[in-house]
């Protein structure tokens, strides 16, 4: 079956840093990957999309990475900010109809 | 920026009892959505709705559940009586096109957390 797996474990880092957090997948290679974020009690929003034929995908201090030998797709945060403390969660589609996402990987940013 | 918005923000009820839940997707959006997420679970696919009529349900969507889009802007979900196990937050969600597709972004509603006692 289709699944995502995300590090469940939460990443602390300090203020200024990289964040790099990681998805993995199961199965064939989905068309595209989706990046979300989630504040606790929120509903998740959307960040980035990169596509299958697309290695990387910048927006601002967000980087994406597709790597379809590895089953993988980096999320960075450059120069990150206690502000970018949330839940990312990372998606698939599942068929034409849904998305399939993983647990999520909390990032708490350190003053 | 349009977005989606859900009602109510919060809902307890009874064991047993109805519940509806209400979304305005995104005017322009085709395709509608039901998601839940558990507290501290995974966010999980309910149902998605086009074209007045569901495409697809997961194997949560029992007959417990029913969706509707009564009129051109609001789209509901229906619990029939509810469960214990029920209680979780509930988003709405809408895209432009299908999750296969290249108008695929799915846009999420606040939610709503329904307890149910």
């Amino acid at each position: 079956s289709q699944k995502i797996e995300q590090n469940s474990e939460a990443l602390n880092i300090q203020e200024g840093k990289t964040a790099t957090l990681t998805c993995n997948y199961t199965n064939y290679s989905p068309a595209y990957l989706q990046w979300y974020r989630q504040d606790p009690g929120r509903g998740p929003v959307f960040l980035l999309l990169i596509r299958e034929n697309e290695k990387e995908k910048r927006k601002e201090r967000l980087k994406v990475t597709f790597d379809t030998t590895l089953k993988q797709s980096l999320f960075h945060i450059t120069a990150s900010q206690p502000a970018d403390s949330a839940t990312y969660l990372c998606a698939r589609p599942g068929g034409y109809n849904k998305l399939i996402f993983g647990a999520g990987t909390r990032l708490a940013v350190h003053p | 920026e349009p977005e989606v918005t859900q009602t109510p923000s919060h809902q307890v009820t009874q064991m047993g009892q109805e519940v509806i839940l209400r979304c305005v997707p995104i005017s322009n959006h085709l395709y509608f959505y039901w998601y839940r997420q558990i507290l501290g679970q995974k966010v999980e696919f309910l149902v998605s709705f086009y074209n007045n009529e569901i495409s697809e349900k997961s194997e949560i969507f029992d007959d417990q559940f029913s969706v509707e889009r009564p009129d051109g802007s609001n789209f509901t979900l229906k619990i029939r009586s509810t469960k214990l196990e029920d209680s979780a937050m509930y988003f709405c969600a809408s895209s432009l096109g299908l999750a296969g597709g290249p108008l695929e972004t799915q846009y999420f509603g606040p939610g709503t957390r329904l307890l149910v006692l």
